[in-house]
């Protein structure tokens, strides 16, 4: 089954880009989304088909998808940003199935 | 404004049953195909469930399917999740999720309704 991999953990200064990568088997096939979850709230859709951003969200934040690796992109990043991102895709191959990455935790230092 | 409001949560004994609703405003309900994601806690999100917006189609994640039904009724604009057989490692919070198109990116969540399954 098709498996999307996240690192843990990424760390970055204030005023530095963040990037989090999301890989999977040639997931530049498929649309990628993806959601920002802070502490005790629901998860919030930040990046759609690799690189839209819905109303609201910020410019700081894009998305890119090539070859096996998906990542998102926080530009200048802020202490707001500090949170857990889940990218997502639509798994065609087994019927109809939703998967998401296991999450990373982005730390503001 | 879109808004997702989950109820029905709850404390169950294993093998016990338990039946989510998500009453749902903003939009139009019956254009929208619905899911239902949960998340255990400390841990990431699981896809559970997803109906499509007339009904006519389900989807279940390996995990759950056999013991959870997902359905919904257009005309009070809800979305319901009956889970049955219910175990520990069914316990999570439970959001619903309109879905932008089908297949398509969740564009809105509920705040989730916790589920605990334990004796």
């Amino acid at each position: 089954s098709y498996v999307l991999t996240q690192p843990p953990s990424v760390s970055v200064a204030p005023g530095k880009t963040a990037r989090i990568t999301c890989g999977g088997n040639n997931i530049e096939s498929k649309s990628v989304n993806w959601y920002q979850q802070k502490p005790g709230q629901a998860p919030v859709l930040v990046i759609y088909y690799d690189n839209d951003r819905p109303s609201g969200i910020p410019e700081r934040f894009s998305g890119s998808n090539s070859g096996n690796t998906a990542t998102l992109t926080i530009s200048k990043v802020e202490a707001g940003d500090e949170a857990d991102y889940f990218c997502q895709v639509w798994d065609s191959s087994s019927d109809f199935s939703v998967l998401f990455g296991g999450g990373t935790k982005l730390t503001v230092l | 404004e879109v808004q997702l409001l989950e109820s029905g949560g709850g404390l169950v004994q294993p093998g016990g049953s338990l039946r989510l609703s998500c009453a749902a405003s903003g939009f139009t309900f019956s254009g929208s195909a619905m899911s239902w994601v949960r998340q255990a806690p400390g841990k990431g999100l699981e896809w559970v469930s997803t109906i499509s917006g007339n009904a006519a189609s389900t989807y279940y994640a390996d995990s759950v399917k056999g013991r959870f039904t997902i359905s919904r009724d257009n005309s009070k604009n809800t979305l319901y999740l009956q889970m049955n057989s219910l175990r520990a490692e069914d316990t999570a919070v439970y959001y619903c999720a309109k879905l932008l198109g089908s297949p398509g990116p969740f564009d809105y969540w509920g705040q989730g309704t916790l589920v605990t399954v334990s004796s």
